[in-house]
């Protein structure tokens, strides 16, 4: 039968802007999770990670934040640069799993 | 400079005949895994490593395969490429803390991979 392919969610934010880009993650025993940037023709970078121990975790102009409760992690970008337009994808680890499962990616444009 | 290297970056090939994506990092991990990425259905893990002679499958193993001979070097083998084997390819490392990886990975620049 066809497939049929998942849109990328997309945000747009004015440039000096804060970013906040959500993401729902799977299972709830994940205790290790990390936010990654892949701009267009490159591999996917390490941005920040977060434990599950920690509600909060800075780093310099982002933020991760995670919610347990409801199995949601965002990354928040302050001051949002052209440099910062690129996909953002959320991954999780849960326990026992040899690997992480990431997340579908949204893509962010910087409008100048 | 610490860093994962893929090669080819782009490769165009014919059904069937065999080829070797290689992958090299020089940050002494211990693991080392293969992705693909595909429009609508993201990263999907291929194989991975814990360490040398050791691998493993991930989500999406059929018609590859690995070796990991030397810590450094973890190559993706198609032995006979099909066109559903077109797709963006990523080898990625970390080191292990505790037995288990930490998975701030390093992504290499990818292969896009042609089949016709």
């Amino acid at each position: 039968g066809e497939s049929v392919g998942l849109h990328l969610p997309t945000l747009s934010v004015q440039e000096g802007d804060n970013s906040i880009i959500n993401c729902a993650y799977s299972n709830s025993a994940s205790d290790y999770f990390i936010w990654y940037k892949q701009e267009s023709g490159k591999g996917p970078q390490f941005i920040i990670d977060i434990r599950s121990n920690m509600d909060k975790r800075q780093g310099q102009r982002v933020t991760v934040l995670l919610n347990k409760t409801v199995k949601h992690l965002s990354l928040q970008i302050a001051a949002t640069q052209p440099g910062d337009s690129a996909v953002y994808f959320c991954a999780e680890n849960p326990p026992h799993y040899d690997k992480v499962i990431f997340g579908p990616g949204t893509s962010l444009s910087v409008i100048p | 400079e610490a860093q994962v290297t893929q090669n080819p970056r782009y490769l165009i090939t014919v059904t069937g005949k065999k080829l070797t994506v290689t992958c090299s990092q020089n940050m002494n991990h211990e693991y080392m895994s293969w992705y693909r990425q595909d429009p609508g259905l993201g990263l999907r893990q291929i194989y991975y490593s814990m360490n040398v002679e050791v691998t493993d499958k991930g989500d999406v193993p059929e018609g590859y395969k690995v070796s990991r001979k030397e810590k450094r070097n973890f190559p993706l083998i198609l032995e006979s490429p099909s066109p559903n084997q077109t797709s963006l390819y990523f080898c990625a490392s970390s080191f292990r803390s505790g037995g288990a990886p930490n998975y701030g990975y390093t992504f290499g620049s990818g292969t896009r991979l042609t089949v016709v």
